[in-house]
């Protein structure tokens, strides 16, 4: 069964960068029917789309975040990570990873399974 | 960016009886649409893929209906471990889009 694993800093100062990583278990990372994907959800909000990746390295970025955020993929250790540029308050969330399939008729399909969800908060 | 709207935001139901969720999205999204349920300190959960397909292991009083713009989850004989919130989302086009979420809470 595939599971998924966010881990990073709890905690980081405004203007720094959040840094996440997501630990893929009891599949591969390197599969090429599946996008792997960020999402966040603010205390009390919202789930927002953050980007996502496919093993090759290809990305798509919300454009709302698109100007800070980069996501990466290592395929030797199954993990995909996010980097999140010049925080504020404002990216106080918790952010889940999940995997999503390629191949609907708009490229890409539902969110699933999700991680357990980690979060960050920012503030000095 | 592809717009999905949830109403109502709050919907309160009793035990045992039916509850309606709706989602409009903005432009077309064809059958493109999730539904998620999410109870409080848990990862959203998948219900319904392509409008109406049932997740693995979701329970048939759980259906989806719709196309295009309109989107209906109906729980028919809520039972208590369905209160909980619900999101849809579309995967029509990117960037992939949430709605804001009906709370479904105990009347």
């Amino acid at each position: 069964q595939l599971q998924l694993q966010e881990s990073g800093p709890g905690l980081v100062k405004p203007s720094e960068t959040l840094s996440l990583t997501c630990t893929v278990s009891g599949g591969s990372i390197s599969s090429s029917s599946y996008y792997w994907g960020w999402i966040r959800q603010p205390p009390g909000k919202g789930l927002e789309w953050i980007g996502s990746i496919y093993y090759s390295g290809s990305t798509y970025y919300n454009p709302s975040l698109k100007s800070r955020v980069t996501i990466s993929v290592d395929t030797s250790k199954n993990q995909f990570s996010l980097k999140l540029s010049s925080v504020t308050a404002a990216d106080t969330a918790v952010y889940y990873c999940a995997r999503h399939r390629l191949g609907c008729s708009g490229g890409s399909c539902w969110f699933d399974p999700w991680g357990q969800g980690t979060l960050v908060t920012v503030s000095s | 960016e592809i717009v999905m709207t949830q109403s109502p935001a709050t919907l309160s139901v009793s035990p045992g009886e039916r509850a309606t969720l709706s989602c409009r999205a903005s432009q077309s999204v064809s059958s493109n649409l999730a539904w998620y349920q999410q109870k409080p300190g848990q990862a959203p959960r998948l219900l319904i893929y392509g409008a109406s397909t049932r997740a693995t292991g979701i329970p048939a009083r759980f259906s989806g209906s719709g196309s295009g713009t309109e989107f209906t989850l109906t729980i028919s004989s809520l039972q208590s471990e369905d209160f909980a919130v619900y999101y849809c989302q579309q995967y029509n086009n990117w960037p992939l889009t949430f709605g804001q979420g009906t709370k479904l809470e105990i009347k």
